[in-house]
């Protein structure tokens, strides 16, 4: 059956540290894959895509990686402040235009 | 401001009734979804809409009705047959592929609870 895992459910980091989410799938073969923030109580908000042909995709502090031989994706904040606490969810689109969504990782930047 | 809107916010219903949650976007998007939140659990796709009058099942779409008669509107019922409908509902809309790929929008979701 078709699987994303999210490397864990709550990820605490001392700030100014960079903190390393991952995002794992299989049975999927997708054409894009995108990272969403979502704070608590309200929608997700759009991050980061990236393509299956791309391996690194960067926005500012944010890093982005995808490894379609591994079937993961590596999601970096650099210099983390505590204001990037938040869920941090990572979906999948496959050609049908419609995005399946892991289960998020909830980070905590620790001041 | 351009953006997507759910409301109520909150919203209680007795068990047994129908209720409808409202989303308006007016970012002149062609596709709109409806996901359904659990915590501990991801996004979930209950009914999406590529086009006005016109709209696909999801994964849990038993005990849902949806309809897309405006581009702009694409209000979610949760009817009685749904078993457990207490959740966070979030509605979303994208350009539906256009350009390549399918970053969509959020609105701030709706908070329905069951009692």
């Amino acid at each position: 059956s078709q699987k994303i895992e999210q490397n864990s459910e709550a990820l605490n980091i001392q700030e100014g540290k960079t903190a390393t989410l991952t995002c794992n799938y299989t049975n999927y073969s997708p054409a894009y894959l995108q990272w969403y923030r979502q704070d608590p109580g309200r929608g997700p908000v759009f991050l980061l895509l990236i393509r299956e042909n791309e391996k690194e995709k960067r926005k500012e502090r944010l890093k982005v990686t995808f490894d379609t031989t591994l079937k993961q994706s590596l999601f970096h904040i650099t210099a983390s402040q505590p204001a990037d606490s938040a869920t941090y969810l990572c979906a999948l689109e496959t050609g049908a235009n419609n995005l399946f969504f892991g289960t998020g990782t909830r980070l905590t930047v620790i001041p | 401001d351009g953006g997507i809107t759910q409301s109520p916010k909150y919203l209680f219903r007795k068990e047994g009734q129908n209720v409808t949650l409202s989303c308006e976007q007016n970012l002149n998007h062609d596709a709109m979804y409806w996901y359904r939140q659990d915590p501990g659990q991801g996004l979930r796709l209950i009914y999406y809409s590529q086009i006005v009058n016109d709209f696909q099942k999801g994964d849990i779409a038993e005990g849902y009705s949806v309809s897309r008669e405006k581009k702009e509107s694409f209000p979610l019922t949760v009817t009685s047959a749904q078993k457990n409908p207490t959740a966070f509902y979030l509605c979303a809309s994208s350009n539906g592929g256009a350009g390549g790929h399918n970053e969509q929008f959020f609105g701030p979701g709706t908070r329905l609870t069951v009692l």
